[in-house]
Order: C-alpha cells, then structure tokens, then sequence
C-alpha cells in the first residue's frame, strides 16, 4: 500500500462532460503532484503544489483545473476533453520538492 | 538540458538469473535518482533513491548504483523471479535552478519460469 490513493480507478467520458479525479495522501507529504503517462512517452508532469501552492503549471490546457485544498488532497477537474487527452493520469506525493515520489495508483481516463 | 535513456526497451530472461537495467543520463549535475517499478496498467512503485553523494542503494535482492561523472545507473537484480517481471523506469532530479525531475521510458522486463 502506497499511502497515496486515487479515485476513480477507471473513467470514461464524453467530450461534452465535465468530471475530477481525486487523490489523497496519507503519509504527512508537503508537495503533490499530477502526471499524465500515455504509451510510448516518458511521464509528462502536468502541476506540482508545494504546501497548497501550485508551483508548477508545464503548459497545461486549460480543460484541465488542478485544486489542492490542503497538504493531504488534490484533484484535477476535466472538461471539454479531447480523444489525445486518454491516458492514465498519476497523483504523487513527496515530503518537499527534492525527496523521493511516491505514487497512487492511478486513473485510467478514456475520453469518447 | 537533461536526457535520460533505458536500454534496453525490453528484456526477457529465464528465472534465477542475476540481471542488470541500465540508467543513462547526460547531465551530471543531478541531486538524485530514483528507480521506480510499475505493474500493467498500475502506478508506479518507488524501489530505490540513491543521492548524488552516495554510490549505491540496497534494497533486499535489489541493488542501484549510480556513476555521476560518468552519467549512468545501474539496478542490479539479483536471483530473478517471474514477480520481478514489470516496467522499471528510472528518473532523475536534476540539480541547480532547473529542479525538474527528468524520466526515462523504461525497460520492460519478464522473467520467464
């Protein structure tokens, strides 16, 4: 068990729809991150808070919208999305901006 | 700017074997680098993270080494067995105002009973 989870598992929408992924962190980290990981790519970082900051948005568009309420909880709302937007997308967490990661497991995304 | 390469893509070895993934990267002003293991279809599991003023990580049947000036890491899996078999990627943290963490594509490996 990572410590850090992710809901839902599995996704699939429409373009027209509008929905978030949740993830949580259980082990007291301080930064949290979202990854997009698609086949045949290296994981593409997406934003990256550091105590509830963002501090990092890498060219994101903008039908995604990151949230992070506090240290322990982050989402990404999606909408509008695009077929290239399907992939699974990955919520980790580190004790500050220089440690190790530490992945959930993940939300495979579908868009239709 | 940073570049990390994992060959090979793929490779397959008979159980028991005593096997070595192979991390590159071409700029050796890291602050560490970390090796991950990921399942089918699952996140990513942190196997090792070795810190750019140690030479190596030692985690049960795993061991990683890392070779700054040479720019290459190395995770060496001792006794093989088919759980082993997964996707092993590394990633490393570059040092300096550009603290990005810069990942490989990762060696697809399967050990075979």
């Amino acid at each position: 068990e990572t410590g850090v989870t992710q809901t839902p598992r599995h996704l699939v929408m429409g373009m027209t729809n509008k929905k978030s992924l949740k993830c949580e962190q259980h082990l007291g980290h301080n930064a949290m991150y979202w990854y997009k990981q698609s086949a045949k790519k290296p994981l593409e970082l997406m934003f990256v808070y550091n105590f509830k900051e963002q501090t990092e948005n890498n060219s994101v568009p903008s039908r995604f919208s990151p949230e992070c309420p506090n240290s322990s909880h982050l989402f990404l709302h999606l909408h509008t999305l695009q077929p290239e937007d399907s992939a699974l997308y990955l919520c980790a967490s580190s004790q500050d901006l220089l440690a190790g990661l530490y992945f959930g497991p993940g939300t495979r995304l579908t868009v239709t | 700017k940073q570049e990390v390469t994992q060959i090979p893509a793929a490779l397959s070895v008979p159980e028991g074997e005593n096997l070595v993934l192979n991390c590159s990267f071409t700029d050796s002003a890291i602050y560490n680098l970390q090796w991950f293991r990921q399942d089918p279809g699952k996140g990513l599991t942190s196997l090792l993270l070795i810190q750019s003023s140690q030479r190596e990580q030692t985690s049960g049947r795993l061991n990683a080494s890392l070779d700054k000036s040479s720019g290459r890491s190395t995770l060496y899996i001792a006794a093989s067995q088919p759980g082993d078999s997964a996707t092993y990627l590394c990633a490393v943290h570059n040092a300096g105002n550009n603290r990005k963490l810069i990942w490989g594509l990762g060696t697809s490996l399967a050990v075979n009973p």
